[in-house]
């Protein structure tokens, strides 16, 4: 099973780039790596899903080293919104099996 | 849009008591996970079941159960609640690798 790791907050300012990293070095072979974004009172919302290099859509982007033992998920100009608690997962879920193994969540504060 | 729905948002149950927590989904599914969520712990996936009367344990499954009787409904049941499961309980479903998730149930046992 996957194990992640994730840096438990940070602060940034409004307008800014935020960068987010999760570590989970025995990631398997079949593993991919998902974002999750979280407010308060609500459940996780889906942001982005990569398995290797770079992946972009109109929120974010995601970028997985060659070796995928780690993985940074990138947010542009955030605003005040974007304060929220992200979770990396990692695991399968294409073929509906439980190895999933989720960070635990990296508390974003945006500041204006 | 796919919809998840919680039997209840908020829940106080007494120790020793049983209790069902439900989860509904409206698009069809195949996959339904419950987790529970902790401060500083993150998720932590309890059960999960890719199929009607099929389940799988995850990390955490001591003490719960599942039931899965028609494809939209996946049920969490504590058997005997204790005061250490107390927490936030997630259910979700999945399509490819999106997970949807309800809104949660914060369940307090006393």
């Amino acid at each position: 099973l996957a194990k992640t790791t994730q840096p438990i907050s940070m602060d940034s300012y409004e307008g800014q780039e935020v960068n987010i990293t999760c570590s989970h070095n025995n990631i398997a072979t079949n593993d991919y790596i998902t974002w999750y974004q979280q407010f308060p009172s609500q459940g996780p919302r889906f942001i982005i899903q990569g398995y290797k290099t770079k992946v972009t859509n109109e929120v974010a982007s995601l970028f997985i080293p060659a070796d995928r033992k780690s993985s940074t998920l990138s947010l542009p100009r955030v605003s005040l919104s974007d304060t929220a608690v992200y979770y990396c997962l990692v695991g399968d879920l294409h073929y509906g099996n439980n190895r999933l193994a989720f960070g635990k969540g990296n508390q974003v504060v945006v500041i204006p | 849009d796919v919809k998840v729905t919680q039997s209840s948002r908020y829940l106080v149950k007494r120790t020793g008591e049983k209790v069902f927590l439900e989860c509904v989904q409206d698009m069809d599914h195949e996959n339904m996970f419950w987790y529970r969520q902790d401060p500083g712990l993150g998720l932590r996936l309890i059960y999960f079941s890719y199929d009607v009367k099929m389940k799988e344990k995850g990390d955490i499954p001591e003490g719960y159960s599942v039931s899965r009787e028609k494809k939209e409904r996946f049920s969490l049941i504590l058997e005997s609640a204790s005061t250490n499961q107390t927490s936030m309980y997630l259910c979700a479903t999945s399509l490819g690798g999106e997970q949807y998730f309800g809104p949660g149930t914060r369940l307090t046992v006393t």
